[in-house]
């Protein structure tokens, strides 16, 4: 049963292009909601989170955009470059005495020049 | 300061060989993950040490894997009788604690069994 639906599975942006990547959940509970970036032969490393309290949040080019209703996140990767061509993992962490993330099955995104 | 370290960074091995994978997270955080991630897959979760609690081993594929944590801080993964469906990266990750925001990850060990 897979918890965290993320798609697409793979994208192909031009430089300078928008990058979108979506994520659906079933659980409620869900309370926290990070976005991993993992490049080839390293482990993933968070790239930034948000919480249902609010419904987006910007670092730099990367904004999380957040419907609470329809039970969906997505990432926005703006201005892309060639150097975010990477896999990017969405994740889902409930409350109490379960927080292990619940993650996507990854989008592997390749930016060209 | 020092991140998550992995070792071996490779490992090949025979098909029916035990193998050890070691893990060293940050100082001071408690909470221990591992994961494994097959090629071109996502992160299956695998077991997960918070402080002096019981683990969490409900990831664990199979009865041929095995972890412990040692003084609240090192790690080894142990996979008996290793199957070529073994094969994958094993990441390894930590946190402050269960249920700090951010895990760090190690590079991680790639399995092949031959």
């Amino acid at each position: 049963q897979q918890q965290v639906k993320q798609s697409p599975q793979s994208l192909i942006v031009q430089k300078g292009g928008i990058s979108i990547i979506n994520c659906a959940y079933e659980n409620t509970a869900f309370d926290y909601f990070p976005w991993y970036q993992q490049f080839p032969g390293k482990g993933p490393a968070l790239l930034i989170a948000i919480r249902p309290d609010v419904s987006e949040k910007k670092e730099g080019r990367f904004t999380i955009s957040f419907n609470k209703s329809a039970k969906q996140f997505s990432l926005h990767i703006m201005d892309s470059q060639p150097g975010d061509s990477a896999t990017y993992f969405c994740a889902a962490r409930g409350h109490g005495n379960n927080r292990k993330l619940i993650w996507g099955l990854g989008t592997s995104l390749a930016v060209n020049p | 300061g020092a991140g998550v370290s992995q070792s071996p960074s490779n490992k090949v091995t025979e098909k029916g060989k035990d193998v050890e994978l070691r893990c060293d997270p940050i100082s001071g955080h408690t909470a221990l993950y591992w994961y494994r991630q097959s090629l071109g897959q996502g992160l299956e979760f695998l077991i997960y040490f918070q402080g002096n609690s019981a683990p969490d081993k409900s990831g664990l594929p199979s009865d041929r894997f095995s972890a412990e944590r040692t003084g609240g801080s090192v790690s080894t993964l142990t996979i008996q009788r290793t199957q070529q469906e073994d094969s994958a990266v094993y990441l390894c990750a930590s946190s402050l604690w269960g249920g700090s925001d951010t895990q760090y990850f190690g590079p991680g060990t790639r399995l092949t069994v031959l």
